[in-house]
């Protein structure tokens, strides 16, 4: 049973560039979420998506969008980076259950550097 | 959500429990306590979560005061390997999973 993966595992960009980030489900899970973690905080919750619509956002700019696919992947967009964009992204998938504790699997993450 | 304070870090060693203290004194009635740890380099790990009772699993035990104003995570003999940095959040719960605010948590380190 595969958990969750992300890709690519490292990527270096220069300010103003444009980044793509993807992120598979695990399997039978149908919600991802993703998070920025800057070096040495907690993760930071940058929105939800559900039947491929953003369900939830957090406090992140227009920069960041994202889209979920079909199949339940996702992707993260993120345009004219900033150096402070530098940080590790992580993906987590879930699967909405009803009256039910819903765990999110965290993926190992994208290391994006902004140069 | 509840804001919650935890020690940046603490020492255990090797074989005895480590007991991870967590203050969530503005805590409302229907937010539960989560428990989540990140080793490094990976993706954060979901442990426990727990209401108001005392919750064990198979990776640890939850233990949340009576007023519900703080909780302890313990690991009954931690290992080399429960090295890590250790989140504490409260939150309400949702059917699409808890779309987490992560503090700085607890960095754990176990000693040989």
């Amino acid at each position: 049973d595969a958990g969750v993966t992300q890709s690519p595992t490292h990527l270096i960009k220069t300010r103003g560039q444009q980044v793509t980030l993807r992120c598979s489900p695990k399997s039978g899970h149908d919600t991802v979420s993703w998070y920025q973690q800057a070096l040495g905080q907690g993760p930071q919750f940058i929105f939800q998506y559900y039947e491929e619509e953003e369900r939830q956002r957090g406090n992140f700019p227009d920069r960041f969008s994202g889209h979920q696919f079909p199949n339940y992947s996702s992707e993260l967009n993120v345009n004219a980076l900033l150096l402070g964009d530098s940080a590790l992204y992580l993906c987590a998938s879930s699967l909405v259950a009803s009256g039910a504790f819903v765990t999110q699997y965290f993926g190992p993450g994208t290391r994006l550097l902004v140069l | 959500d509840a804001k919650t304070t935890q020690p940046t870090s603490m020492d255990c060693a090797e074989g005895r429990a480590a007991n991870l203290p967590c203050n969530h004194s503005t805590i409302s009635g229907n937010e539960y306590v989560y428990w989540y740890r990140q080793i490094h380099s990976q993706g954060p790990q979901y442990i426990i979560h727990g209401l108001k009772n005392n919750e064990t699993n198979e990776m640890a035990s939850l233990i949340i005061t009576e007023d519900r104003k703080s909780s302890t995570l313990i690991l009954p003999h931690a290992t080399l390997r429960d090295t890590a940095v250790y989140y504490c959040i409260v939150r309400v719960p949702d059917n699409y999973g808890q779309n987490f605010v992560f503090g700085p948590g607890t960095r754990l380190s176990v000693l040989p």
